[in-house]
């Protein structure tokens, strides 16, 4: 079955400072989801990535897909208050390519320091 | 736009009774909702997957005779935890998405705290 391992588990950044998480899979990425989640509530869907080489930006995230689809990066820069939270990647089960029956990694806790 | 909303947030229950968790699209139709589990400190896990109209597609591991879904429309799937155990505490969590294989993610509820006594 399909891994996702994402690392650091938790992070604790100074406000303002840049930051990564990253997301490795055990089996080639057919679709790739960032999503945020505050402790005890829903996901905030941040960015989907289905190309090897992607890039895609929203504010101050930028999320990156490798060539050979198997890792996936979080980039946030200059981070604030507002960006602490849980950050998940999610990926769609191999055998159920776009079907997004997802299988989730662990989780980066992000906290961010004043 | 694409809101889910997910009732209860929160439900406190004995045990041997039974719980329904609805999860609504607000604003879109959704051909397809989702249903994850997520323990503490810990991922979510894919439960099943409802197709509006159809049986519910059940992950490795889940008893769907404990686990009951109904997707009666295009808005709204529901989960009913049958017969519920302290064991099944935990935080459920519905998305919902508008069109399969398409460009579209899917869209998370809040989710519902269920704590079984």
């Amino acid at each position: 079955s399909q891994e996702l391992e994402q690392s650091p588990q938790s992070l604790i950044v100074q406000e303002g400072k840049n930051l990564t998480i990253n997301c490795t899979s055990s089996k080639t990425l057919y679709g790739l989801y960032w999503y945020k989640q505050k402790y005890g509530e829903g996901l905030i869907f941040l960015m989907m990535l289905q190309k090897g080489g992607e890039e895609k930006s929203h504010e101050k995230i930028t999320a990156k897909l490798d060539e050979k689809k198997q890792q996936s990066s979080l980039h946030i820069t200059a981070s604030q208050p507002s960006h602490a939270g849980i950050y998940l990647c999610g990926a769609d089960k191999p055998r159920h390519p776009g079907a997004q029956k997802l299988v989730f990694g662990q989780g980066t806790r992000l906290t961010i320091n004043p | 736009g694409a809101v889910v909303s997910q009732h209860p947030s929160w439900v406190i229950c004995k045990s041997g009774t039974s719980v329904k968790i609805e999860c609504r699209s607000l604003d879109f139709q959704a051909t397809t909702m989702f249903w994850y589990r997520q323990f503490p400190k810990q991922s979510l896990m894919l439960m099943a997957t409802s197709n509006e109209g159809s049986k519910a597609t059940y992950e490795q591991g889940v008893e769907k005779d404990k686990f009951l879904i109904n997707h009666a429309s295009l808005t709204l799937s529901t989960l009913t935890v049958t017969s519920a155990h302290p064991e099944d505490s935990s935080f459920y969590i519905c998305s919902a998405l508008q069109s399969l294989y398409s460009n579209q993610p899917q869209h998370f509820g809040d989710g519902t705290r269920l704590s079984i006594l």
